[in-house]
C-alpha cells in the first residue's frame, strides 16, 4: 500500500524559513517522480513544483520559483521542500504526490499524502 | 503562463450524467488527468492519461479527449459523487511545469 506522509507545517513569519518531508512508503521510491502540490484556505489546488526519479528534472510554478527548492533522497525514501522568504500568500496545506511515471512532466499524480499546513502570519 | 479552464460548477439530478469540462491548448500533446476531492479529505485520482481509470474507482466514472479538450463522464451520477473535481496536465512548452484546472464543484441532486 502507498503512503505518503508529510510532515514540517506550522506557523511561521513573514520572510522566514520552512523545511517540509516527505516519507514515502509501499512502493519503489525511486522509479517514480514527484510532486509538491498545494491548497489554500477554500481555494483549489495549485501545482508547486516536480522532481524526477533521478533529480535530473526538476521544475517550479512561477509563484515559487527562486524561493522554494525541491530535492529527494532516494536511499531515505523521503521528498523535501525547502521554503525560504516565506509570504503570506504561502499559507496552505501542502500535499506531497507520487507521480506514475518517472519524469514529472509526462505523467501525473497518483497518489496523495493527507497535507501538512503551513501558516505564515505575524 | 500556460492555463486549464474548468467550469466553476456543474449540478445534476442523481442517476443522470454529469460532464466536466477541461480546456487547454496543450491537450492535444499532453495527458489529462482527473482528481476527486471531497471536503476535508486529500485528492482521489479517478481518470489518469486522459481515458484509463484506476483499480477501485467506480465504471461510470469515464474520461476522454479531442483537441484541446478533455472531459471527465459520470454516467448515473450517485450523490456520494458530490465533490470538487480537478484537471491536471502538463506544459507542453519545454517549461516542465504542472497546472491544475481552477476544479469544478458537482453537485448532485
Amino acid at each position: 500500500e502507498v503512503q505518503l506522509v508529510e510532515s514540517g507545517g506550522g506557523l511561521v513569519q513573514p520572510g522566514r524559513s520552512l523545511r517540509l518531508s516527505c516519507a514515502a512508503s509501499g512502493f519503489t521510491f525511486d522509479d517514480y517522480a514527484m510532486h509538491w502540490v498545494r491548497q489554500a484556505p477554500g481555494k483549489g489546488l495549485e501545482w508547486v513544483s516536480g522532481i524526477s526519479w533521478n533529480s535530473g528534472s526538476i521544475g517550479y510554478a512561477d509563484s515559487v520559483k527562486g524561493r522554494f527548492t525541491i530535492s529527494r533522497d532516494n536511499a531515505k525514501n523521503s521528498l523535501y521542500l525547502q521554503m525560504n522568504s516565506l509570504r503570506a500568500e504561502d499559507t496552505a496545506l501542502y500535499y506531497c504526490a507520487k507521480d506514475g511515471v518517472y519524469d514529472f512532466w509526462s505523467g501525473g499524480p497518483d497518489y496523495w499524502g493527507q497535507g501538512t499546513l503551513v501558516t505564515v502570519s505575524s | 503562463s500556460y492555463e486549464l479552464t474548468q467550469p466553476p460548477s456543474v449540478s445534476v439530478s442523481p442517476g443522470q450524467t454529469a460532464r466536466i469540462t477541461c480546456s487547454g491548448d496543450a491537450l492535444p500533446k499532453k495527458y489529462a488527468y482527473w482528481y476527486q476531492q471531497k471536503s476535508g479529505q486529500a485528492p482521489v485520482l479517478v481518470i489518469y492519461e486522459d481515458s484509463k481509470r484506476p483499480s477501485g474507482i467506480p465504471e461510470r466514472f469515464s474520461g476522454s479527449s479531442s483537441g484541446t479538450m478533455a472531459t471527465l463522464t459520470i454516467s448515473g451520477a450517485q450523490v456520494e459523487d458530490e465533490a470538487d473535481y480537478y484537471c491536471y496536465s502538463t506544459d507542453s512548452s519545454g517549461n516542465h511545469r504542472g497546472v491544475f484546472g481552477g476544479g469544478t464543484k458537482l453537485t448532485v441532486l
